[in-house]
């Protein structure tokens, strides 16, 4: 069974560029999250993915956005850069059709805005 | 508004020694889950362990126990015979069911260090 990939490691940008990072999911997991955590603080949540939909979303302006694949991996956007967005993007899979919906994470993306 | 609150910043343990990392939680919908995630410097979130708000026992997975007060609304993490390995952040988090979105969220952690 392969765990949650994402890609790029690291990566660093100049203010106002655009980005995009990947997820690929758990097998067998429909459902893709995605998460911002600046340095010392807890992930924060910015949208959800399920079946190719945006299921919830999170208190993240629209330059952030989003897809998800019919093979249910998923790519994180983010346009016109800031330096507040420098952290790291986590990237979750889970099985909605489960009970416990237990969300399983990626290595993570540090994202750093110069 | 929904919040989880983690008031222990940094927590020292012995090793092979019990630490119990705190976590209270606030929210109005009925039916909720709580987790717990240890995050090594690798930045990797690593699932611990479940409570559902309508089991009946606390929840149990290996070294790691979650002490469950519901009408206190507290979901402590308890690791028995720690080791040196566990030394790493730690989140509570809560997802409400009703909202149906999977949104998970997050305490500020407890960085534990566990001491030789």
């Amino acid at each position: 069974e392969t765990g949650v990939t994402q890609s790029p490691t690291h990566l660093i940008k100049t203010r106002g560029q655009q980005v995009t990072l990947r997820c690929s999911s758990q097998s067998g997991h429909n459902t893709v999250s995605w998460y911002q955590q600046a340095l010392g603080q807890g992930p924060q949540f910015i949208f959800q993915y399920y079946r190719e939909e945006e299921n919830g979303r999170g208190n993240f302006p629209p330059r952030f956005s989003g897809l998800q694949f019919p093979n249910y991996s998923s790519e994180l956007n983010v346009n016109a850069l800031e330096l507040d967005d420098s952290a790291l993007y986590l990237c979750a899979s889970s099985d909605t059709s489960g009970g416990a919906d237990e969300q399983f994470f990626g290595p993570g993306t540090r994202l750093t805005v110069l | 508004a929904q919040k989880i609150t983690q008031t222990q910043p940094g927590m020292f343990v012995q090793e092979k020694e019990a630490v119990t990392l705190d976590c209270t939680y606030d929210t109005s919908d009925p039916s909720y889950g709580l987790f717990w995630y240890k995050q090594p410097s690798s930045g990797e979130m690593i699932f611990l362990i479940y409570q559902g708000s309508y089991d009946q026992q606390n929840a149990t997975e290996g070294r790691y126990s979650l002490n469950f007060q519901k009408a206190r609304k507290s979901a402590n993490l308890v690791i028995s015979a720690s080791q040196l390995g566990d030394s790493a952040m730690y989140f509570c988090a809560m997802r409400e069911s009703s909202r149906n979105t999977g949104k998970l969220i997050f305490g500020q952690g407890t960085t534990l260090q566990v001491k030789p």
